[in-house]
């Protein structure tokens, strides 16, 4: 079956835009978590959606923010970019959240913020 | 908290030799664990993952890791490395959240396999 689909690969941004990126979850899953990698702090929990609903949130500001549609689908929203919001972001599928059920990972989108 | 400390930042081993990724966990009760393997420019792909079954877990490439309870431990190894296998490695651990679960990362292990 297919894998975890992340939307663009790449993309550069000007301070002080704002980005979507987009996640595409195992088909059947309902679970799609979203991930921070930075060389500095490593790997960082972003939030959790599960059936449309966020779930669990991370340490993060407000400018970050996501949805999830009716299909699993999930967009990731970043406002007022920062130089620091340069990261990989990775988004990992589950069926239900629990790990019993294991965490597959997309490819990521590497986000830069000049 | 629920937390892991991988113990080496970098690792190198010879082709052919054995490999040893440490990771100790910290945790109030019977943890899920995982070790996930990135390659550059890649997204993570789980090796193996622990969640309360035998304790010694086989994953893939021939990797396999053992859960101790005394020693609070959750090491990877392979008996054999491969040029293949140079990477990064993250021990990780699961987190019961209000409603769900989120991942908790170790810091990573660079492997470097050497000819």
């Amino acid at each position: 079956k297919a894998g975890v689909t992340q939307t663009p690969r790449y993309l550069i941004k000007t301070r002080g835009q704002q980005v979507t990126l987009s996640c595409s979850p195992i088909s059947g899953h309902r679970s799609v978590s979203w991930y921070q990698q930075t060389p500095g702090q490593g790997l960082q929990f972003l939030f959790e959606y599960f059936s449309e609903t966020q779930r669990n949130k991370g340490n993060f500001p407000g400018r970050f923010s996501g949805r999830q549609f009716s299909n699993s689908r999930s967009e990731m929203n970043v406002s007022t970019l920062e130089l620091g919001d340069s990261a990989l972001y990775l988004c990992a599928s589950s069926a239900e959240g629990d790990p019993i059920y294991g965490y597959t990972f997309g490819s990521g989108t590497r986000l830069t913020v000049v | 908290a629920q937390s892991v400390t991988q113990l080496d930042s970098h690792v190198s081993v010879s082709e052919g030799t054995p490999v040893l990724l440490r990771c100790n966990y910290s945790s109030s009760y019977s943890p899920s664990l995982f070790w996930y393997v990135q390659h550059p420019n890649k997204g993570l792909q789980l090796l193996l993952k622990y969640t309360s079954a035998a304790t010694l877990v086989k994953g893939i490439n021939g990797f396999e890791a053992e859960f101790k309870k005394s020693e609070t431990s959750f090491h990877l190894t392979k008996p054999s490395a491969h040029m293949s296998d140079a990477a990064e490695y993250f021990c990780v651990v699961s987190v019961p959240t209000n409603s769900g679960y989120a991942l908790n990362f170790g810091k990573g292990t660079s492997l470097l396999v050497t000819p």
